[in-house]
């Protein structure tokens, strides 16, 4: 069983579009991440759930907008393509929302803007 | 910004025991230290986790000295497949505080 999955793996579209990609986590964890690995492999935070709840918002456009369906879930959805938004974007888990808490990271979906 | 400083990079061979030493001057009081490994196309992965003193698991070791500025991860006897990024994170035991990941240690393991 794949602990955190992620949907699509690849996703290859144009300027302006809009996208989502899905993130699911069967640990039963209450806290949720998404994260930016740019090309230069530096990885950012972007948002975190806990319990469905926003509690990290980093310095991230406003066309990028998480969705927390429920716990298992969070999703991302990116508005208005641009060619920087080309990067691996990782969502992952954690049991609290404490820093100290070990991170599940899914596998990344690769976004290629052209 | 990152909290932490580290080798950019480091060769080693296969059988032998790495140290990756992760500069962290001012560690507050209620950081942990832990250690996360990103293999290529793959998110990073838990290693180990440490407040002071010295903590071993079944993958690697983690040395914090007194006066916590520092810490070493150890790699004993590394294999072709620890070829990897190793990170260093200094991350506060409070709600709501994110990961924050530095440049990481690239770490090539030759035959």
């Amino acid at each position: 069983d794949t602990a955190v999955s992620q949907t699509p793996k690849y996703l290859v579209t144009q300027m302006g579009n809009d996208k989502s990609i899905k993130c699911e986590q069967n640990l039963g964890h209450d806290t949720m991440y998404w994260y930016k690995q740019d090309s230069k492999k530096f990885l950012k935070i972007m948002f975190s759930y806990n319990n469905k709840e926003l509690i990290i918002n980093e310095t991230v456009p406003n066309r990028f907008s998480p969705k927390s369906p429920d716990k298992a879930h969070l999703n991302l959805h990116i508005n208005s393509l641009e060619l920087g938004d080309s990067a691996v974007y990782f969502c992952a888990s954690s049991q609290e929302a404490s820093g100290r808490d070990e991170q599940y990271f899914g596998p990344g979906t690769r976004l290629t803007v052209t | 910004l990152a909290k932490t400083t580290q080798p950019i990079s480091m060769d080693s061979y296969e059988g032998q025991e790495v140290n990756i030493t992760c500069s962290h001057n001012n560690i507050a009081t209620n950081d942990y230290i832990t250690w996360y490994q990103q293999f290529p196309s793959q998110g990073p992965r838990f290693i180990i986790q440490g407040y002071k003193t010295k903590v071993t698991n079944e993958v690697a070791s983690l040395f914090i000295p007194a006066d916590r500025k520092s810490s070493t991860l150890s790699l004993p006897r590394v294999s072709l497949s620890d070829t990897a990024v190793y990170y260093c994170l200094a991350q506060a035991n409070q709600a709501g505080t994110a990961l924050i990941f530095g440049k990481g240690t690239t770490l090539s393991v030759s035959s």
